[in-house]
């Protein structure tokens, strides 16, 4: 098991592009997770994929951004018309699921994002 | 939703002392807790995690209390090592689906 990887690792733009970032799970984690970090801060919550179905999306996740997950395996984040204040590190996690059991979740290395 | 504080800030600690992280919930329908340590330009690694329906629980250097009626679970680290510095981040869970994270404890290990 090669845990949760995502890519790329490091991400530059400038403000108002667009950028996409990718997260491929612990092949049999059905759960997957987005989460946005800021220097100083715990991650915060973004949205959640089970399998294929988004099923929650944080009031962070402003609608320049969108999250895929279409064959309930990787998943894709992106930023339309990026801000500086999208400057961050974002994380993606993967669990197991169960309705009334939460699973540990595994974190991946992170995507760091600047905007300049 | 669930807020979760973390204290203290930032700790410094003689090699071979212990540290003690504490952090305290709002929500009481929380029923997981985990702790993860975060190295600098990584993402966090899950180190020790505990149920409501346990009170204590250790691994090795590492221990995790509970203190459900306060509301209020530790972290604690015995016989610390360089390798131990860190930012350590405590979580508890809320909705089932969720985790919310403190702002972390950035741990120093004096050799």
């Amino acid at each position: 098991d090669t845990g949760v990887s995502q890519d790329p690792r490091h991400k530059i733009t400038k403000r108002g592009q667009n950028v996409t970032f990718r997260c491929d799970p612990i092949s049999e984690h059905n759960r997957l997770y987005w989460y946005r970090q800021t220097l100083g801060q715990g991650p915060e919550f973004l949205t959640y994929f089970q399998n294929e179905a988004q099923l929650e999306k944080s009031r962070l996740l402003s609608d320049r951004f969108s999250a895929e997950r279409p064959k309930g395996s990787f998943s894709t984040l992106e930023i339309q018309r990026t801000e500086q204040g999208d400057s961050a590190m974002y994380l993606c996690a993967s669990s197991l699921t169960d309705r009334d059991f939460l699973y540990e979740q595994y974190f991946g290395p992170g995507t760091r994002l600047t905007v300049t | 939703g669930e807020n979760v504080e973390q204290h203290p800030s930032t700790l410094s600690v003689q090699e071979g002392d212990s540290a003690v992280i504490k952090c305290t919930y709002s929500d009481s329908a929380s029923n997981y807790f985990p702790w993860y340590k975060q190295e600098l330009g990584k993402g966090p690694q899950l180190i020790i995690d505990i149920r409501s329906n346990v009170g204590e629980k250790k691994d090795q250097r590492i221990a995790v209390t509970l203190n459900k009626t306060a509301k209020h679970f530790s972290l604690h680290i015995t016989e610390t090592q360089p390798e131990d510095s860190a930012v350590y981040f405590c979580a508890a869970s809320y909705g089932n689906n969720r985790l919310a994270f403190g702002k972390g404890n950035q741990v120093v290990v004096i050799p």
